[in-house]
This record gives structure tokens, C-alpha cells and sequence, in this order.
């Protein structure tokens, strides 16, 4: 089962700020916070993974508490082609060599309203 | 560069029949993976490898066989297709972590597939 917990939907109109809520409260030191979105039924696009600091690209900024129990993706001005599923995610370790594997739960739908 | 590229995007099947889904990357990633999503579902794990010549199951690996030949490509077989098999498959890759320290996911456009 995911690790996270995220609400099922969200609206946001457009041109504002879309915020996207996560809690993670049983993330350990050293596993790392991802978003992704998927669009559609297209394969899910990264957006933004950060550990302990909070992190800003192109696309989006990530808001880690200090206690990393929780994030918050921030998407500054949302247009409707962000209309989504978002996805955050913490990894788990796989037990064949140094890998891991993102679990995906159901995300967030995000709709972006004119 | 084309990143991830699944083949076929599309394949309609009869029970029973057999098929192989084609993934492949252009990026060296030593990691790829075959996910599986169903309607308002998101993705489980089928199968993964960590490098050329190694699979390892994941979650829902029943029914599915792999195979990576090949460090670029990675194969997902099914051999004898049933209804519950009808979804979308995703194949994705990523390069080694311990050299990144995170582990960004290239995905690609997924492969529906519809068994009847």
C-alpha cells in the first residue's frame, strides 16, 4: 500500500495558486519525496522530488515541513492544461539490489477551472 | 532522444493467446520496470530489473513473464492472455540511484491492452 495520503480531488480556478497536499508521517531519514502527474491516461510526467529542503523548478516548488511528516506542491499559476492526477510518492525499497520502486496510490485529481 | 517507447500502443487480444509488450530506452537507465493500471487505479508493480540479464518480481507479477536481453529494452510477455489482464501498461527506466541519490522515473506512453 502507499505510504501516503493525499485528498482524491482538489479545484483550483485559473491563474491562481494550486496547492496539493501530502502526509507522509512514516517517512524515514532518507527516503526522498516525488510528484508526479499523469494527464489523461498519458504515462506520468516528474514534476519535482526533494528530501529535507524545500525545492523550486520550472514547473513547481515543494513545501517540506521540518518534521517531513507532510509537503505541499505548489503549482503558482495554474493553467488548464494542468488539469491532472497528482501523485506523491516515497519510495520503498526493493529487495533485489539497490533499487526501489515508487509506489502509486490514486493521487490527487486536479481540475483547473476557467 | 526519444526517451521511453512502448510497443504496440494498442493491441486487442482473445483469451488465451499469447503476446510480448516491447519497452524501449534510449538513456542507458539501468533500472525499468512494467507497471499495470486499471481504471481510477493507480499503478502496481508487475515486474522490474535493476540491470541487463536480471528480473525480479513485483507486486502483481502473476500471469506476466520478462525478459532484458538487452540493457534498453525490456520485454513484458504474456502467455496465455486472460480478461483480468485487460489494462494499461506503463514501462518506465531510471538510472542507478546511487549515483543520483533520487530516482526519477522516465516513463512511457503506456500500451492499452484489451482482452476479450
Amino acid at each position: 500500500d502507499a505510504k501516503t495520503t493525499q485528498p482524491p480531488s482538489m479545484d483550483c480556478a485559473e491563474g491562481r495558486a494550486a496547492n496539493l497536499p501530502c502526509n507522509h508521517s512514516t517517512i524515514s531519514g532518507n527516503e526522498y519525496v516525488y510528484w508526479y502527474r499523469q494527464i489523461h491516461s498519458q504515462g506520468p510526467q516528474y514534476i519535482i522530488h526533494g528530501l529535507k529542503n524545500n525545492e523550486t523548478n520550472e514547473m513547481a516548488s515543494l513545501i517540506i515541513t521540518e518534521d517531513r511528516k507532510s509537503s505541499t506542491l505548489i503549482l503558482p499559476h495554474a493553467t488548464l492544461r494542468d488539469t491532472a492526477v497528482y501523485y506523491c510518492i516515497v519510495r520503498e525499497e526493493l529487495p533485489q539490489g539497490g533499487s526501489e520502486k515508487l509506489v502509486f496510490g490514486k493521487g490527487t485529481k486536479l481540475t483547473v477551472n476557467p | 532522444n526519444a526517451g521511453v517507447t512502448q510497443t504496440p500502443k494498442f493491441r486487442v487480444l482473445k483469451t488465451g493467446q499469447s503476446m510480448t509488450l516491447l519497452c524501449a530506452q534510449d538513456m542507458n537507465h539501468e533500472y525499468m520496470y512494467w507497471y499495470r493500471q486499471d481504471p481510477g487505479m493507480g499503478l502496481r508493480l508487475i515486474h522490474y530489473s535493476v540491470g541487463e540479464g536480471t528480473t525480479a518480481k513485483g507486486e502483481v507479477p502473476d500471469g506476466y513473464n520478462v525478459s532484458r536481453l538487452k540493457k534498453q529494452n525490456f520485454l513484458l510477455g504474456l502467455e496465455s492472455a486472460a480478461p483480468s489482464q485487460t489494462s494499461v501498461y506503463f514501462c518506465a527506466s531510471t538510472s542507478d540511484r546511487r549515483s543520483s541519490g533520487a530516482n526519477v522515473l522516465t516513463f512511457g506512453a503506456g500500451s492499452r491492452l484489451t482482452v476479450l
